[in-house]
């Protein structure tokens, strides 16, 4: 059974950093593509990041680059997610998923974990 | 970015056929996908690119268009369906998805 548990959450202040950890397991971590998508509260799904199944390729939408880091641990099958700069509109849910590697869907989802940016 | 509209709200009764809208605002290939959120939940796949069913997802579902329009079916509807269907597509940069439309059951 495939299976994704975000950790990492909480509450952050505006400009500081955060970093969300995606353990996976139920299948072979090493043969997909990866992605982080968002949910503000009461809001629709935004992608956020996607790194290549062997970390070689990372792709960002444009309001988080340079400021977020997308990253993976074949050895651990753990994807992570390094936020910096913090904004309070990057508050959201932050969701794990496995990408297809060809039609980029999503095919499985963690449960998510919530990130809150204020002062 | 590629705009995904979908209409906001829909109601039916159980046993009912209900039809999901979600239009591109530029061609998107068959590169369109359906996903069912239940309060509380993470989403869940139903349909990728555009017409083809998930594994362990009931038939009742499909989904059909190419280009710009795009829908998904749901035949007989049941209490249980009752959610927030996304739709998203991942042929243009970068992906997006449309703001849902939340099912009700009456």
């Amino acid at each position: 059974e495939v299976q994704l548990v975000e950790s990492g959450g909480g509450l952050v202040q505006p400009g500081r950093s955060m970093k969300l950890s995606c353990a996976a397991s139920g299948f072979t971590f090493n043969n997909y593509d990866m992605a982080w998508v968002c949910q503000a509260p009461k809001k629709g799904l935004e992608w956020v990041a996607t790194i290549s199944y062997d970390g070689s390729s990372t792709y960002y939408r444009d309001s988080v680059k340079g400021r977020f880091t997308i990253s993976r641990d074949n050895a651990k099958s753990t994807l992570y997610l390094q936020m910096d700069s913090l904004r309070s509109e990057d508050t959201a849910t932050y969701y794990c998923a496995r990408q297809d590697n060809n039609y980029d869907y999503f095919d499985y989802w963690g449960q998510g974990v919530m990130v809150t940016v204020s002062s | 970015d590629t705009v995904l509209t979908q209409s906001p709200a829909l109601a039916v009764s159980p046993g009912e056929r209900v039809s999901i809208s979600c239009r591109a605002s530029e061609g998107v290939n068959s590169y369109m996908h359906w996903y069912q959120q239940k309060p509380g939940q993470q989403p869940k796949l139903l349909i990728y690119k555009a017409s083809n069913l998930a594994s362990g997802v009931p038939a009742r579902f499909s989904g059909s268009g190419s280009g710009t329009d795009f829908t998904l079916t749901i035949d007989p509807v049941e209490a249980d369906d009752t959610a927030t269907y996304f739709c998203q597509q991942s042929w243009n940069d970068p992906y997006t998805f449309g703001a849902g439309t939340k099912l009700e059951l009456k």
